[in-house]
């Protein structure tokens, strides 16, 4: 089956970037999704990407796709403390819900 | 749009009481999906809908757990009876269909006592 699998905590420093990794196992994921949830707070949409692009730039945050290493990237420039959440990658092959992973804290340290 | 809206925001409740959970989606959206997230399993999928239709509750976790969508702007989710280890955060998500992405509700906080 589906798998999204990321890294738990991330931690830097205000002013830094900020990389959230993730990799998936299905090969036929044609969507790729990141989220951000504050606390007490849902899941907000940030970023998407379809997979026949290898990155995409919104602002700040930048999304590098590796199909062949099924390898999903986020980066966050120029980090602020209101980044500090949880932020979750999903994919879809846009056959059947979407497949989340675990999450990744990030702690952002004045 | 108002968003997803869910109600309530918060329910404490004994261990055997009846919880009903309710969403309303996106007006337009097609596919309604209920979530649990604890800080043990993370975020897990309990069943979603296309176009009133259950099609897939694999994620349900036992009988206990039963979920309508009665129509395309209301969906319940009911656990009856309640016990202590489904406290969790209920979320309620929709998209226009089942493989684009999905927006979220402000969540249900379930505290079983």
């Amino acid at each position: 089956g589906e798998d999204v699998e990321q890294s738990l905590f991330l931690s830097v420093r205000e002013g830094d970037s900020s990389v959230i990794n993730c990799t998936y196992t299905d090969s036929s994921s044609t969507y790729l999704y990141w989220y951000k949830q504050e606390p007490g707070a849902g899941l907000q949409l940030l970023t998407y990407i379809f997979s026949n692009m290898d990155m995409k730039q919104d602002q700040r945050l930048t999304v590098l796709l590796n199909k062949k290493d099924k390898h999903l990237s986020l980066r966050i420039a120029d980090t602020q403390t209101g980044d500090s959440a949880i932020y979750f990658c999903a994919e879809t092959t846009g056959r059947r819900a979407l497949t989340f992973g675990s999450g990744t804290r990030l702690q952002v340290q004045p | 749009d108002a968003g997803v809206i869910q109600s309530p925001r918060h329910e404490v409740t004994e261990m055997g009481q009846e919880v009903t959970l309710r969403c309303k989606p996106i007006s337009g959206h097609n596919s309604l999906f209920w979530y649990r997230q604890t800080m043990m399993r993370g975020l897990e999928l309990l069943i979603y809908f296309n176009n009133n239709v259950p099609i897939d509750d694999s994620g349900m976790p036992e009988d206990r757990f039963s979920a309508k969508m009665p129509n395309a702007s209301f969906s319940t989710l009911k656990i009856q009876p309640s016990e202590p280890r489904d406290s969790a955060v209920y979320f309620c998500a929709s998209s226009l269909t089942s493989g684009e992405k999905l927006f979220f509700g402000s969540g249900t906080q379930l505290s079983v006592l």
